[in-house]
């Protein structure tokens, strides 16, 4: 029933380290997100796919790599974690090419914390 | 740039009213509310677009002042389920996403 689901839900790892983050909507939404929330709670979009297609980067490390194997899926790929990388990612999805028009649906979103 | 949102935060009763404000310095096409509650997801709670369109639940209000570039979400008659943190998110005509303001923290006492 869940309609965006993420996977793990907490992350602890070291400085250096390599990790991903998986996003699934079951919703059959054109388009998915990735934001990142740091701890003062301000929520930033990092990367936006339509149908499989980047159509929003943001000014993120080329250490963050998306990848979107089909339009139900999103993951989040991240090199050489560094301490300022901790932060909750939340995954959305929004109908539509533009997810200024659309409401977004998140998921539960991941704890990310780099030691 | 970054919408603003006033005030930081609020303390209510039960039963008691807010008014969230959002504010940009941008011409704006669209504004969107959420709630998220403490260690849980945002929740959408409405949308509004230029030209008067809105979308959202019957139980939440909200106002878009094209002129002044300025969204008020209207919280009546508050219940302990309301307690959380508002986003608005704002975005121009020619924009492709949202960008929050940094939220209002409501706290609805019983």
């Amino acid at each position: 029933d869940t309609a965006v689901s993420q996977t793990p839900k907490y992350l602890v790892t070291q400085m250096g380290n390599d990790k991903s983050i998986k996003c699934e909507q079951n919703l059959g939404h054109d388009t998915m997100y990735w934001y990142k929330q740091d701890s003062k709670k301000f929520l930033k979009i990092m990367f936006s796919y339509n149908n499989k297609e980047l159509i929003i980067n943001e000014t993120v490390p080329n250490r963050f790599s998306p990848k979107s194997p089909d339009k139900a899926h999103l993951n989040l790929h991240i090199n050489s974690l560094e301490l300022g990388d901790s932060a909750v990612y939340f995954c959305a999805s929004s109908q539509g090419t533009s997810g200024i028009l659309y409401e977004q649906y998140f998921g539960p979103g991941t704890r990310l914390t780099v030691t | 740039q970054q919408p603003v949102q006033s005030p930081q935060a609020v303390i209510l009763r039960e039963g008691e009213d807010a008014v969230i404000n959002c504010s940009s310095s941008k011409a704006l096409y669209s504004v969107h509310w959420y709630r998220q509650k403490h260690g849980e997801a945002p929740v959408f709670l409405m949308i509004l677009l230029k030209g008067g369109e809105q979308k959202g639940h019957d139980k939440i209000s909200a106002s878009f002042n094209e002129k002044k570039q300025q969204s008020s979400l209207y919280l009546t008659a508050s219940q302990l389920s309301y307690s959380g943190t508002y986003f608005c998110g704002t975005a121009e005509s020619s924009a492709r996403q949202l960008t929050f303001g940094s939220g209002t923290q409501l706290t609805v006492l019983p």
